[in-house]
């Protein structure tokens, strides 16, 4: 089955931009996704990216997609504290269930 | 436009006994899928459920766990005889009928077993 991988913890200064990575084993996954998720909340969509694309911006957000090498990317531009959350990859196909990552931990220091 | 919606918020429950989850879509959402988050883990998908059917169960334990998706009214967990190990987060998400993939989460429940 789908296997997603991420890195556990980032640190950035805060107006820095961060770099969340994520691998995935499926090549056949159609749609990857980026989500959000705050101490004691459920889970933000933030954005998500068909297979057949290479890169999706959205405001401070851009989300690169290499799928020789099943190698997704979330960039976040000019990093704010309000952005310290866990970040989940996660991969679906046909079967439209997610399979996520472990998150990455990102802490914006002051 | 209220978002997906989750109750409770929080349920303890002693070893042994029944949990219930329940799972309210976003308006005009008819797909529901139950993931279940350990401490400091990701979420595993459970299953997947439409109005009336069950889509895909393939990650739903094979005793003690069950699902269903009534016509009316929503979206039931239920786990009985409850032990320790089932001690998490509970999520659930929707999605609406054209067959997006954007799936939207709400709150969950945080089942805590004593």
């Amino acid at each position: 089955g789908e296997d997603v991988e991420q890195s556990l913890f980032l640190s950035v200064r805060e107006g820095d931009s961060s770099v969340i990575n994520c691998t995935y084993t499926d090549s056949s996954s159609t749609y990857l996704y980026w989500y959000k998720q705050e101490p004691g909340a459920g889970l933000q969509l933030l954005t998500y990216i068909f297979s057949n694309m290479d890169m999706k911006q959205d405001q401070r957000l851009t989300v690169l997609l290499n799928k020789k090498d099943k190698h997704l990317s979330l960039r976040i531009a000019d990093t704010q504290t309000g952005d310290s959350a866990i970040y989940f990859c996660a991969a679906s196909g046909s079967a439209r269930q997610l399979t996520f990552g472990s998150g990455t931990q990102l802490t914006v220091l002051p | 436009n209220a978002g997906v919606m989750q109750n409770p918020r929080h349920l303890v429950r002693r070893r042994g006994q029944e949990a219930r989850l329940r799972c309210s879509p976003m308006k005009g959402h008819s797909h529901v899928y139950w993931y279940r988050q350990l401490p400091e883990e990701g979420l595993k998908f459970m299953v997947y459920l439409q109005k009336e059917n069950i889509i895909d169960e393939s990650g739903m334990p094979k005793e003690r766990f069950s699902a269903e998706f009534p016509k009316e009214g929503p979206s039931i967990l239920r786990i009985q005889q409850v032990v320790r190990g089932d001690s998490a987060a509970y999520f659930c998400a929707s999605s609406d009928q054209t067959g997006s993939y954007e799936q939207y989460f709400g709150p969950g429940t945080r089942l805590t077993v004593t």
